[in-house]
């Protein structure tokens, strides 16, 4: 069965911190993943896409390193700020059809606290 | 930054009424999707269109109908709205690539939907 799960569920951090949020995922074939951040009452924002034969990929602070081989999927946030108090929300997609499905994580809660 | 517009953002109904959830984009995306999200729970994709005209069911049944008359525009009805109906409603758009969903979707900032 196709799935995304993510951890911690939650997490606190002081402000100026780093932390790192993990996706494992059973998705096959893979196509790529994808990291989001979704403010509360707010949509999800695309933060990074990676395919098969990318390992990492940056966005400001924000770095997501993928290991397709052990399925793996990390996202480190550099010298955290209020303002990425958020839930991260990991996406994987497949190529097994012609539709290419998304599958959901639950999403990592992080505050940051000041 | 995305251009793609929710309204109403938040909404709470009685029973047994009809409710449309409006959507539009102005990136002239052909592909465009609704999902369903509830508190700490993953997204369910509920509804999908490739272009006008076409419309498809998601993977989560839901007594929702869709209509894609226009390209921009990708409104969701419910005919008689239920308690059960209670939850976020998301829309998304994404543009032709490679891959059916290989392009990111920018999603709008949602409905927030209570039926009494």
């Amino acid at each position: 069965k196709n799935q995304v799960e993510q951890s911690p569920q939650s997490l606190i951090i002081l402000e100026g911190k780093n932390c790192t949020l993990q996706c494992n995922y059973t998705v096959s074939p893979f196509s790529n993943l994808r990291w989001y951040k979704q403010d509360t009452g707010r949509g999800p924002v695309s933060l990074t896409i990676m395919t098969f034969s990318e390992n990492t990929k940056s966005n400001g602070r924000y770095t997501a390193t993928l290991d397709a081989d052990t399925k793996q999927s990390s996202l480190h946030i550099t010298a955290s700020q209020l303002s990425d108090s958020a839930s991260y929300i990991c996406v994987v997609s497949d190529r097994g059809s012609t539709l290419g499905r998304l599958y959901f994580g639950r999403g990592t809660q992080l505050t940051v606290w000041p | 930054e995305a251009d793609i517009y929710q309204t109403p953002r938040y909404l709470v109904i009685g029973t047994g009424k009809k409710i449309t959830l409006e959507c539009s984009q102005t990136m002239g995306h052909d592909k465009m999707y609704w999902y369903q999200q509830d508190p700490g729970m993953e997204l369910h994709l509920i509804h999908y269109s490739y272009g006008v005209n076409s419309t498809e069911k998601g993977d989560l049944s839901s007594e929702s109908t869709v209509s894609r008359i226009r390209t921009e525009h990708f409104p969701l009805t419910l005919e008689s709205a239920r308690p059960s109906h209670t939850s976020q409603y998301l829309c998304a758009s994404s543009e032709q690539g490679q891959g059916e969903f290989n392009q990111p979707q920018h999603f709008g900032d949602g409905t927030r939907l209570s039926i009494l």
